[in-house]
C-alpha cells in the first residue's frame, strides 16, 4: 500500500506566488524524499530530508519534516512556469526501499 | 548523480508478447530498482536488482511475469512476459545515490513508455 499520501492532489497558482504540498505518511521512516516529474518522463531527485532533520532548503525549496505528525511539506518559493510538474513525496528506510506517495500536480501559469 | 539510459523509450506490443527493457548506468552502483507507474497513478517498486544473485520482488510481483537480469554492476534488464493491456505502463529503473550526504537518495532512468494492445 502507498506509504505517503499527498495534499493537495492538484494545485494552480500564478507565476511568482509560492506552492505549497503536503505528504503525510504511516509508519516510522529513514528519510523522506521529493522527486519531481514532468509530463510522465523520469523523476528528478529535489531533496532528501533524514529523520532527525527538521528543514532543509535546496535554492527556491524548502522542506520541512514533522516525525511526530508523520509529515512533510515541499515549499517552491517565487515559482515559475517551468516549475509545472507533477511532485511526489516517498518515504526512504534503512534498506534504500522508497514507497511513493500519490503525486501533486503543479500547474504555474504564466 | 549517475547518468541512467533505457531503451526502448516507448513501445507498442502485442498481447502475449515479451519486452524486455534495458537500464545502464555509467558508473558502478551496487543498488538498482524497478519501478512501475500505471497511467495516472504513482510509482510501485517491482523489484531489487541484485548482481550476481536472484531479483528480489515485491508482494504482487512475481518472477514468471517480471524476470530481472544484473549480470554487473553497470546494467540490468526486466522483462514484462506475456504482456496484456494491463502491463501498459511506465517502467523506470533507479540507483542509489552515492555515499555520504547523498546516501539514500535515487536517481532515475528516463523511463520507458509501454503500451499494450
Amino acid at each position: 500500500s502507498q506509504q505517503g499520501e499527498e495534499d493537495p492532489q492538484a494545485l494552480s497558482i500564478q507565476e511568482g506566488e509560492n506552492a505549497t504540498m503536503n505528504c503525510s505518511y504511516k509508519t516510522s521512516i529513514n528519510n523522506l524524499q521529493w522527486y519531481r516529474q514532468n509530463s510522465g518522463r523520469g523523476l528528478v531527485h529535489l531533496i532528501l530530508i533524514r529523520s532527525n532533520e527538521r528543514e532543509k532548503h535546496s535554492g527556491r525549496l524548502r522542506v520541512t519534516l514533522d516525525t511526530s505528525k508523520k509529515s512533510s511539506s515541499l515549499l517552491i518559493t517565487a515559482s515559475r512556469a517551468a516549475d509545472t510538474a507533477s511532485y511526489f513525496c516517498a518515504t526512504g528506510g534503512s534498506n534504500y526501499k522508497l514507497t511513493f506517495g500519490k503525486g501533486t500536480l503543479l500547474t504555474v501559469n504564466p | 548523480s549517475a547518468v541512467i539510459s533505457q531503451k526502448p523509450s516507448r513501445d507498442i506490443c502485442q498481447r502475449g508478447t515479451s519486452l524486455t527493457i534495458q537500464c545502464q548506468v555509467d558508473s558502478q552502483v551496487t543498488m538498482m530498482f524497478w519501478y512501475r507507474q500505471q497511467p495516472g497513478q504513482s510509482l510501485t517498486l517491482i523489484a531489487t536488482a541484485n548482481q550476481g544473485s536472484e531479483a528480489t520482488y515485491e508482494s504482487g510481483f512475481v518472477i514468471d511475469k517480471f524476470p530481472i537480469s544484473r549480470p554487473n554492476l553497470t546494467f540490468s534488464t526486466l522483462t514484462v512476459s506475456n504482456m496484456s493491456p494491463e502491463d501498459s505502463s511506465i517502467y523506470l529503473c533507479s540507483v542509489e545515490g552515492l555515499a555520504g550526504d547523498h546516501q539514500y537518495e535515487q536517481y532515475f532512468g528516463p523511463g520507458t513508455r509501454l503500451t499494450v494492445t
